[in-house]
């Protein structure tokens, strides 16, 4: 069964240092999607991307983020400056088309001490 | 604003009996109702989805009820299996363009006793 892969599962990182996460979404999927998880609290939608731009984002994602698809397979979520507060679970997910299920990553735990 | 929000944070049954997960939402103009999975460690898993022109939608061993006129939404899991332990969020969207993101509750933890 195909799905969303991510790596890595775990990332520790200095607090300012930038951190790359990795995706790859199901192959035949054209919307690509990154939520964040803080422990014990709702999965929160950061950004949306579609044809090679940003479709929408949230007030999470601020100047600090950033995303790219710079291949044909992978999708990452960049954050430049990483803070305390970024520390959570990062989700990938991706859909075939608009109006299908969304497929979720396994995340990537990110923790900045 | 648009809030997506859960009335309990924990629920514990039996192996084998019924369980039903409440939601509560306020965005009258979502689409779509959709019921999440979210295993210790996973991601979260699709269940079912409701279109918001219906009331009730079955699946294998789950069926979602949605009341547009309390803005309720419930997932029903039949015979309900240890498998079946985890915490449990609704989610919103509108599924109107290419961002359709989902606005998701706050989970319920769903504890299944043998």
């Amino acid at each position: 069964e195909p799905e969303v892969t991510q790596t890595p599962s775990h990332q520790v990182t200095q607090m300012g240092q930038e951190v790359i996460l990795r995706c790859v979404p199901i192959s035949n999927h054209l919307y690509f999607y990154w939520y964040r998880q803080i422990l014990g609290q709702k999965v929160e939608f950061l950004v949306s991307f579609y044809n090679n731009e940003i479709s929408e984002k949230s007030e999470i994602f601020d100047d600090q983020f950033s995303v790219e698809r710079p291949d044909g397979s992978n999708f990452t979520l960049k954050i430049r400056s990483t803070k305390l507060e970024d520390s959570a679970m990062y989700f990938c997910a991706s859909r075939y088309q608009g109006n299908t299920e969304a497929f979720f990553g396994q995340g990537t735990r990110l923790t900045v001490v | 604003g648009e809030s997506v929000g859960l009335h309990l944070p924990t629920l514990s049954v039996q192996e084998g009996d019924n369980s039903i997960i409440n939601c509560a939402y306020s965005n009258s103009a979502s689409d779509y109702f959709i019921w999440y999975k979210q295993e210790s460690g996973k991601g979260p898993q699709f269940i079912i989805d409701i279109r918001s022109n219906m009331d009730k939608r079955q699946g294998q061993r789950v069926t979602v009820l949605l009341n547009k006129t309390v803005k309720h939404l419930s997932l029903q899991i039949a015979a309900t299996q240890p498998g079946d332990s985890a915490v449990y969020f609704c989610a919103e969207e509108a599924r109107t363009g290419g961002g359709n993101k989902l606005t998701f509750g706050t989970g319920t933890q769903l504890k299944v006793e043998l």
